[in-house]
Order: C-alpha cells, then sequence, then structure tokens
C-alpha cells in the first residue's frame, strides 16, 4: 500500500516550457487535491476534484490545468512555465466521508523554474 | 470562503517545556480541524485532530481544544522533546456533504526545541 505517489521528485524547467505532474493514490479515495507550498508559507490550493469526473479551482489556479483521469490519478500541468510557479508542490487525497475530509499527503515534486 | 490564521510564526522552547499554537477560523460552518507536523525537505503528517462535536482531544502529549463560540482552536504539547522540532500547520474544513469542501490551512508555526 503506497498511499499517495507523485512523480518526478525534482524537476527545473525553462521559463515558458511545459510539463505535467503526476500523482497517483491507492487508497480508493474519492477527492484529491493539488497544493503548491513557497518558503516560509503554508499550503495554498491549486485545485482540486471532489470525486471523479469533477475538478475546481482553488485559491490559486492561475497557470495551471488538471486532469482527474481516473479515480486513482490526478495530473497537473503548466502550459508555460513562470518563475513564480517555482515551488514545492504537493498531491494529496481524501477519504472524505460524508463529513470530515482527513487527507492525506504524497512526497511532493520541488519545481524550480528559470 | 474560509480564512485561517495561526500564531505564532516562530516558537522557541526549552526541551521539557509546553508549547502552545493558536488559531482561528472564519467560516461558522466549518466542522474539522486537523494539524500537521512538517519536517524539513517532508511532506506534511496528520498528528490529531479535531471534529467540531468536541471541545478537546488528547494524545499522548499532543492536545488540541477547540472553542466553536470564538472559532479559535489551539495545539498544545506537552513534555517538549528534540524531535518535536518542526513547522506545524493548523486546518479547518466545511462538511464535505458540500461539494465544495476543502481543507484552508493556517501559514505554519516553526517550533524550535532548545536543549
Amino acid at each position: 500500500n503506497a498511499g499517495v505517489t507523485q512523480t518526478p521528485k525534482f524537476q527545473v524547467l525553462k521559463t515558458g516550457q511545459s510539463m505535467t505532474l503526476q500523482c497517483a493514490q491507492d487508497m480508493n479515495h474519492n477527492s484529491m487535491y493539488w497544493y503548491r507550498q513557497d518558503p516560509g508559507m503554508g499550503l495554498r490550493l491549486i485545485y482540486y476534484s471532489a470525486s471523479e469526473g469533477t475538478t475546481d479551482k482553488g485559491e490559486v489556479p492561475n497557470g495551471y490545468n488538471v486532469s482527474r483521469l481516473n479515480k486513482r490519478e490526478f495530473s497537473l500541468r503548466l502550459e508555460s512555465a513562470a518563475p513564480s510557479q517555482t515551488s514545492v508542490y504537493f498531491c494529496a487525497s481524501s477519504e472524505r466521508d460524508y463529513y470530515y475530509n482527513e487527507q492525506f499527503f504524497g512526497p511532493g515534486t520541488r519545481l524550480t523554474v528559470l | 470562503g474560509e480564512n485561517v490564521e495561526q500564531h505564532p510564526s516562530t516558537l522557541s522552547v526549552q526541551e521539557g517545556d509546553s508549547a502552545v499554537i493558536k488559531c482561528t477560523y472564519s467560516d461558522s460552518a466549518s466542522n474539522y480541524f486537523p494539524w500537521y507536523k512538517q519536517e524539513l525537505g517532508k511532506r506534511p503528517q496528520l498528528i490529531i485532530d479535531i471534529r467540531s462535536n468536541v471541545g478537546e482531544k488528547k494524545d499522548q502529549r499532543i492536545a488540541v481544544t477547540l472553542n466553536k463560540t470564538a472559532k479559535h482552536f489551539s495545539l498544545h504539547i506537552t513534555e517538549t522533546q528534540p524531535e518535536d522540532s518542526a513547522v506545524y500547520f493548523c486546518a479547518a474544513s466545511t462538511p464535505v456533504y458540500s461539494s465544495a469542501s476543502k481543507i484552508i490551512f493556517g501559514s505554519g508555526t516553526r517550533l524550535s526545541i532548545r536543549p
């Protein structure tokens, strides 16, 4: 049982390049989330998927797109990377029972945009 | 939308003393309040959570209290040890029967334990 996995662990891009961050979970969770974490700051929600087939914007969605490929996988795409997107990106998934939203995090992807 | 404020941003305590971190939230519909610990270079890990139908929860040296009227909740760590040094995040979430439910995090507290 691997929990939440993310690839790649590290990535360096040049301004304007594109890339996709991959996330998968094997806990049969309905909901998945993408966060970014900048130095000295908390976790800010980029996009989330409450259930398979749905996606919604979070606090900081500009410059990103997402795809909920199936129940297990949720990818984050940067179409034209900018230095302001240098950050650590965490994927999370949630059991999401009827009332409570307990989340489990992946190991993170450290992205640098030059 | 929900807003979560966390204080202090940094905290240094002597080993063996207690540490307290406080958070306030804005959405009175919030019903779930987790606390995460993040060590350097690692992912956030859930250490304790509290649901809105209880006022206090304890797990060994860690306790969390919730005051729904005042909309604030706190993390208490007693008998601190060097391995407690980390960044701690509070969070608040509204009920998930609303499809818009999501967790909003505080900005974090860097806790340092002095030997």
